[in-house]
């Protein structure tokens, strides 16, 4: 069973292009979640989807991040018009469908940002 | 105050030493706790997952969670030169799916 898959794992930009960042989910799992990490920061939590669905966007900042879940295919973080401060290693989670409790979360490798 | 707060470290202890990561948290709503273990360049590995008050083990790893004083431990014994990583703690939100995390600790264990 793979685990969850992002790519690319670097990802380099220059200030104004856009970025997009693939998530593809463990198999079965339908939640997945964006976070970012800053050099010698903790993981800070920007969003959670499910299928066609933003559940929780409240990491998001407001201007230039979207994010989608599509019914099919994978997760996609897009940035737009990317600066300097955006460069950090973005890192997907997903968890199974839940019946209620704890909620485990599996991380995939990262993509790492670069912006120039 | 952060919701959850962890020494940044650096630890370095010697090889088969027994290794205390802790955090503390603000939150009393909280009551999932997990630890994760991220090597360098890596993404986070998830290592305990405990809820509630008391310990979980898991071979050389154990998970005590204090919830009067709102604080958690990862102790690792006989540790090894493989568990030189950075170690975060983190939590869910209620009634929310997000996990706050720790800053982590960047722990060394020297040969």
């Amino acid at each position: 069973n793979a685990g969850v898959m992002q790519n690319p794992r670097h990802l380099v930009r220059r200030r104004g292009q856009e970025a997009r960042l693939r998530c593809s989910p463990m198999k079965g799992h339908s939640h997945v979640y964006w976070y970012r990490q800053l050099p010698e920061e903790g993981l800070k939590f920007m969003v959670y989807l499910q299928k066609e669905n933003i559940i929780d966007e409240s990491g998001m900042p407001k201007e230039r991040f979207s994010a989608e879940f599509p019914k099919e295919g994978p997760s996609i973080l897009r940035i737009q018009q990317v600066v300097r401060g955006d460069s950090a290693a973005y890192f997907c989670a997903s968890s199974p469908r839940l019946a209620g409790g704890g909620n485990e979360q599996f991380f995939g490798p990262g993509t790492r940002l670069t912006v120039l | 105050q952060k919701e959850v707060e962890q020494d940044p470290g650096p630890l370095s202890v010697p090889e088969g030493a027994i290794v205390s990561l802790n955090c503390t948290y603000s939150n009393s709503a909280f009551q999932y706790f997990m630890w994760y273990r991220q090597y360098s360049r890596k993404g986070p590995e998830l290592l305990m997952y405990t809820y509630s008050s008391g310990n979980k083990e898991d071979g050389r790893f154990t998970a005590q969670v204090d919830k009067s004083s709102k604080y958690i431990s990862l102790f690792i014994r006989d540790s090894q030169p493989s568990d030189s990583a950075t170690y975060l703690c983190a939590s869910p939100t209620q009634g929310a799916q997000k996990l706050v995390f720790g800053q982590g600790t960047r722990l060394t264990i020297n040969p």
